[in-house]
């Protein structure tokens, strides 16, 4: 069965802390994983793409096929950083069909 | 806003009467997708379109709603007899023809639906 795991609800961190979302996935393909994040009152956007191992507004995301695992991480998380993220995972097809998350609301604190 | 836009913002129906949505994609993008979004999950898929062609849809789409996009362009959502567990955002996204690589889908603010 495809799925995609975000164990955490709610995750509440300092200002400068270090941040890690969590995110696992099942699929028995061949897996295209993405960060998507929902700022406060906007609409949800593509943060992040594993394909592209590009560093987006100094988040990071490896896949780890091992652990079934694609992490999102931050060395020094900002205010700014507070939103909704949702790992997603496209199920092969050639098109946009994203299983997503049920996400993490991340709160950076002053 | 050049983006994707879904009208209306907000719906509040009584239960049993159709509602009706409306998403207008970016304007080059060929492919266009709906997701139904609860309360704290995710965004579900529900249905995908290339040009006006529906190619897929979730079994989440019961026998009363229905989706269309007769031009290639706009695309409607219609739920009939209305129940109170449709009540959720629903989702539009776009994206442009890609080839092998599955491209960027881009969503519009989504349209909330409330079932009394």
């Amino acid at each position: 069965a495809q799925r995609v795991t975000q164990p955490e609800k709610l995750l509440s961190v300092f200002k400068g802390a270090p941040v890690e979302l969590k995110c696992n996935y099942s699929y028995s393909g061949s897996p295209e994983l993405f960060w998507y994040v929902q700022y406060s009152r906007q609409r949800l956007q593509l943060l992040l793409r594993h394909i592209s191992r590009e560093s987006i507004k100094g988040f990071t995301a490896d896949l780890n096929k091992g652990e079934t695992s694609f992490h999102l991480k931050k060395p020094f998380a900002q205010e700014e950083d507070s939103a909704m993220y949702y790992c997603a995972l496209v199920v092969s097809g050639g098109y946009n069909k994203l299983i997503f998350g049920a996400g993490t609301r991340l709160a950076v604190h002053p | 806003d050049t983006g994707v836009s879904q009208n209306p913002r907000h719906k509040i129906t009584k239960r049993g009467q159709n509602v009706t949505f409306r998403c207008d994609p970016i304007s080059e993008h060929n492919r266009l997708y709906w997701y139904r979004q609860t309360l704290g999950q995710g965004p579900e898929f529900l249905t995908y379109f290339q040009n006006e062609a529906q190619l897929e849809k979730s079994r989440l789409l019961s026998d009363r709603f229905s989706a269309e996009r007769p031009k290639g362009s706009f695309s409607t959502l219609e739920i009939q007899r209305t129940e109170q567990g449709d009540s959720a955002m629903y989702l539009c996204a776009s994206s442009p023809p890609g080839g092998t690589m599955n491209t960027e889908a881009f969503f519009g603010q989504g349209t909330r639906l409330t079932v009394v």
